[in-house]
């Protein structure tokens, strides 16, 4: 079965403190992973696409990375407006199907 | 710049009732996605169109039912609404192909069955 899980569920850092985001995924025909943002009560804003183990994407203080089965999202030194859901999902063989993992709420706290 | 429009932006139902959510794709975005978050979860994909015809089907219920429109404008009618249908009923709109760019998502029409 088709799978993408995340971790850790929730992160908690101090400003300036740099992490990373876990995303593994278990799946056939992987066509990309993606990256996402989600605000509260807002829709996923997408950040990166990766479609290769190696294959790094960066956009101000993220940077993603792919292996063959998981994608990290390294935040380094975060501020407080990177305080956000993050969502990990992954392109499957069918063309247009794409599903999401539970994501990591981020908080950063000033 | 154009983004996906969705309508309405929230909606108060009954249980057993219908509802209809739309969805107006960015221009010259060939495909469209329609997604359901429930508090705290993940979008689960629910179905998906390219040029007007159903290309993909996730985990809809029966009791919904989809379309897009001539001007790639997309509705999606759910009947005999139930409490576990409240929930965040994303769209998204995307190029086939260029999917380096992602899916470009709506702000969401929040459902509330009573």
């Amino acid at each position: 079965e088709d799978q993408v899980t995340q971790s850790p569920e929730a992160l908690r850092l101090q400003e300036g403190e740099s992490s990373s985001l876990n995303c593994s995924y278990t799946v056939s025909g992987l066509r990309g992973l993606f990256w996402y943002r989600q605000d509260p009560g807002k829709g996923p804003e997408f950040l990166f696409t990766l479609y290769s183990a190696g294959e790094e994407k960066e956009k101000e203080r993220l940077k993603a990375t792919l292996t063959k089965k998981e994608s990290f999202l390294h935040i380094t030194a975060p501020k407080p407006e990177d305080s956000a859901t993050y969502l990990c999902a992954v392109g499957l063989g069918t063309y247009d199907k794409v599903i999401f993992g539970p994501g990591t709420s981020l908080s950063v706290i000033p | 710049a154009a983004g996906v429009i969705q309508s309405p932006r929230h909606l108060i139902k009954e249980k057993r009732e219908t509802a209809t959510l739309k969805c107006y794709p960015i221009p010259r975005h060939d495909t469209v996605y329609w997604y359901q978050q429930g508090p705290g979860q993940d979008p689960q994909f629910l179905i998906s169109f390219y040029e007007k015809m159903q290309s993909d089907k996730g985990s809809i219920p029966d009791r919904f039912s989809a379309q897009q429109f001539s001007d790639y404008h997309s509705e999606l009618n759910m009947s005999s609404l139930e409490l576990g249908d409240s929930a965040l009923y994303f769209c998204a709109s995307s190029l086939r192909g260029a999917s380096h760019y992602g899916y470009t998502f709506g702000s969401g029409t929040r459902l509330t069955v009573v």
